[in-house]
């Protein structure tokens, strides 16, 4: 079946950039997404990005895939304390009724 | 954009109670519903997928008659957990799409967090 995986932590000082990896197996993915979860909430779609794409940027947000390697990338900019949250990576491999692959999450904190 | 609400935020119970906790699209017409659990430390894990006006598509593992779902309209789905036990705690979130088209125009409900003594 599919599988996703993602790195469990990231910690990172406010200003700098974070990357936050994701790795899947699933050669049919279709579609890749970036969800945040801020604590006690529900998860909010960041981005998504189609497979025939190499790159999405939308203001700090910027997302590349390797489809060849099946890895996928969110780098934030300019990491403000606010984006403190779990990043969970998700996979789909079509559009339509298919429902979502999701890893298992990795946890961004931005220190001052 | 498009809202997605759960009722109630948290919930505390006893052993062998039932609890049913309702997602609502509050300003469009849902006609697929999610049910997602979350346990602590682990990714989400789908649960069922509910169409309205037919029976919900169980993913493998998950008992039918332990969480019953209910997508009687448009805006609303509601999940039940029935005879509930510690092992139920959990974070239930629930998803609503309007259209069909890309999957991740999945709207998120902010959670029920169940405690079950």
């Amino acid at each position: 079946g599919e599988d996703v995986e993602q790195s469990l932590f990231l910690s990172v000082r406010e200003g700098d950039s974070s990357v936050i990896n994701c790795t899947y197996t699933d050669s049919s993915s279709t579609y890749l997404y970036w969800y945040k979860q801020e604590p006690g909430a529900g998860l909010q779609l960041l981005t998504y990005i189609f497979s025939n794409m190499d790159m999405k940027q939308d203001q700090r947000l910027t997302v590349l895939l390797n489809k060849k390697d099946k890895h996928l990338s969110l780098r934030i900019a300019d990491t403000q304390t606010g984006d403190s949250a779990i990043y969970f990576c998700a996979e789909s491999p079509s559009s339509g009724y298919s429902t979502l692959t999701f890893g298992k999450g990795t946890m961004l904190l931005v220190s001052p | 954009g498009a809202v997605v609400s759960q009722h109630p935020s948290r919930v505390i119970c006893k052993s062998g109670t039932s609890v049913k906790i309702e997602c609502r699209s509050l300003d469009f017409q849902a006609t697929t519903m999610f049910w997602y659990r979350q346990f602590p430390k682990k990714s989400l894990m789908l649960m069922a997928t509910s169409n309205e006006g037919s029976k919900a598509t169980y993913e493998q593992g998950v008992e039918k008659d332990k969480f019953l779902i209910n997508h009687a309209s448009l805006t609303l789905s509601t999940l039940t957990v029935t005879s509930a036990h510690p092992e139920d705690s959990s974070f239930y979130i629930c998803s609503a799409r309007d259209l069909p088209g890309l999957a991740g125009g999945q709207y998120f409900g902010p959670g029920t967090r169940l405690l079950v003594l």
